[in-house]
């Protein structure tokens, strides 16, 4: 089975810094993705990024971006020149492509609070 | 719809009585999942449907929760005899199709079982 570790369960920025979040996991496949999400006080649920094991190029999305290595199994969130709205608890997760017809449920961390301090 | 609504957003129970949580998924969005979100934990897998069909019910914790999708659309988590560790959020999330698509997630429902 697969799990996803997300060690740090606080982190904390200032307004217009830079943040990485980290995470790893554990599986024995090949082929997946891995994704962030944010959840902000609402509790809405939002992607934030995303990212196949088989493409070597880094993801981002605007001031977010990915350092992915996946012989360390690591998939760690950086952000860039970080907002006030950014404050949320982030999780990472991971699914398999195996199968594609079948479950592609995903699997969490625990997740980070992240704190933006103005 | 514009997003997965569900509803009630909150709900509190007496220990034993039975609830049904609701999911609307986005129009046309043929998977649906379910998730419980214990406090301070990352969600959980529960249940999946493709369409109408239950595919997937490994994670549902025990015989009395149970989840229908009759028509492959909205879809209902019922919970018999509810017990005090039954307490979490429940996120609702569909994707467009099988596979690799993005899950939207709903904004969930909060169940106090007292």
């Amino acid at each position: 089975a697969q799990t996803v570790t997300q060690s740090q369960p606080e982190m904390s920025v200032q307004e217009a810094e830079t943040v990485t979040l980290s995470c790893t996991y554990d599986t024995s496949e090949s082929d997946y993705y891995l994704f962030w999400y944010k959840q902000p006080p609402s509790r809405q649920m939002i992607l934030v990024i995303r990212q196949e094991a088989y493409k070597q190029q880094n993801a981002t999305e605007n001031r977010f971006s990915v350092n992915f290595q996946k012989a360390a199994k690591s998939f760690s969130l950086k952000i860039s020149d970080s907002q006030l709205g950014d404050a949320a608890m982030y999780f990472c997760a991971y699914r398999t492509t195996r199968d594609w017809m079948a479950n592609s449920k995903l699997t969490f961390g625990k997740g980070i609070t992240l704190s933006v301090r103005p | 719809g514009a997003g997965v609504s569900q509803s009630p957003r909150y709900k509190v129970a007496k220990r034993g009585q039975d609830v049904a949580l609701r999911c609307d998924p986005i129009s046309g969005h043929v998977s649906l999942f379910w998730y419980q979100q214990a406090l301070g934990q990352g969600p959980e897998f529960l249940t999946y449907f493709q369409n109408e069909a239950q595919l997937d019910k490994s994670g549902l914790p025990s015989d009395r929760f149970f989840a229908e999708r009759p028509e492959g659309s909205v879809s209902t988590l019922k919970i018999q005899r509810t017990q005090q560790e039954d307490s979490a959020v429940y996120l609702c999330a569909s994707s467009y199709n099988r596979g690799a698509d993005t899950q939207y997630f709903g904004p969930g429902t909060r169940l106090t079982v007292l």
